[in-house]
């Protein structure tokens, strides 16, 4: 069976240190791979997806960037944190590109920028 | 632009009633998810609805889908105190663009 893991669990992290939270997923091959972020209380922002290893596409411009170095693991990461970055980040995989299948969810990363 | 909106916003009802949770949206698309999320959690996939489908049920969840509304409602039958999490839907356009999460009905079951 298929298994997605999200390392840390909770970060807190001063404002302008760098930020790095990852993405695994175990079971499968040529993921879908998806980083969004959920403000507090609210829906989920996509930020970036890949289909495949080196190809990283962002929906919205902001302070993040992603890479994906190898086929299963997605990489989020920021050279110098902002206030604004703060927020619980998840990491989603799927079988087909989006819309056309379910997405599996990540456990979350919880990240506070002080 | 493409953008599910949940109704209502917080609900709040006694266990073993039933949860009414609606979504509408803007523009055509090529299906329609559920997803619940626990407090803290990540989200769990509930039901996919495509575009050409009126009704889907899963256990105690019943999803309806009216194109020429555009909107859905996911129904939770004899509702239990574990059913407490935010629901949401997402909806992308048929060209593999635009997947958009609605903000999410907080649904309070109380024991």
């Amino acid at each position: 069976s298929q298994t997605i893991h999200q390392w840390p669990a909770t970060l807190v992290q001063p404002v302008g240190s760098p930020l790095s939270l990852e993405c695994t997923v175990e079971g499968t091959s040529n993921p879908n791979l998806y980083w969004y972020r959920q403000a507090a209380g609210r829906g989920l922002q996509l930020l970036f997806y890949s289909v495949g290893i080196g190809q990283i596409s962002s929906e919205v411009p902001q302070n993040l960037s992603a890479s994906r170095p190898q086929d299963r693991q997605f990489i989020l990461s920021s050279k110098k944190l902002l206030l604004s970055d703060s927020g619980f980040y998840l990491c989603a995989w799927s079988k087909t590109p989006l819309p056309y299948n379910e997405q599996f969810f990540g456990p979350g990363t919880r990240l506070t920028v002080l | 632009s493409q953008q599910g909106e949940e109704d209502p916003q917080a609900l709040s009802i006694q266990e073993g009633e039933n949860a009414t949770m609606n979504c509408s949206y803007k523009t055509s698309i090529n299906n329609l998810q559920w997803y619940r999320q626990n407090s803290g959690r990540g989200l769990v996939h509930l039901i996919l609805i495509r575009s050409n489908e009126r009704e889907k049920h899963s256990g105690r969840l019943r999803v309806t889908l009216d194109t020429s509304k555009k909107s859905s409602s996911l129904l939770i039958t004899a509702s239990r105190a574990a059913d407490t999490a935010s629901y949401f839907c997402a909806t992308g356009d048929n060209y593999g663009q635009n997947f958009v999460f609605g903000p999410g009905t907080r649904l309070s079951v109380l024991p």
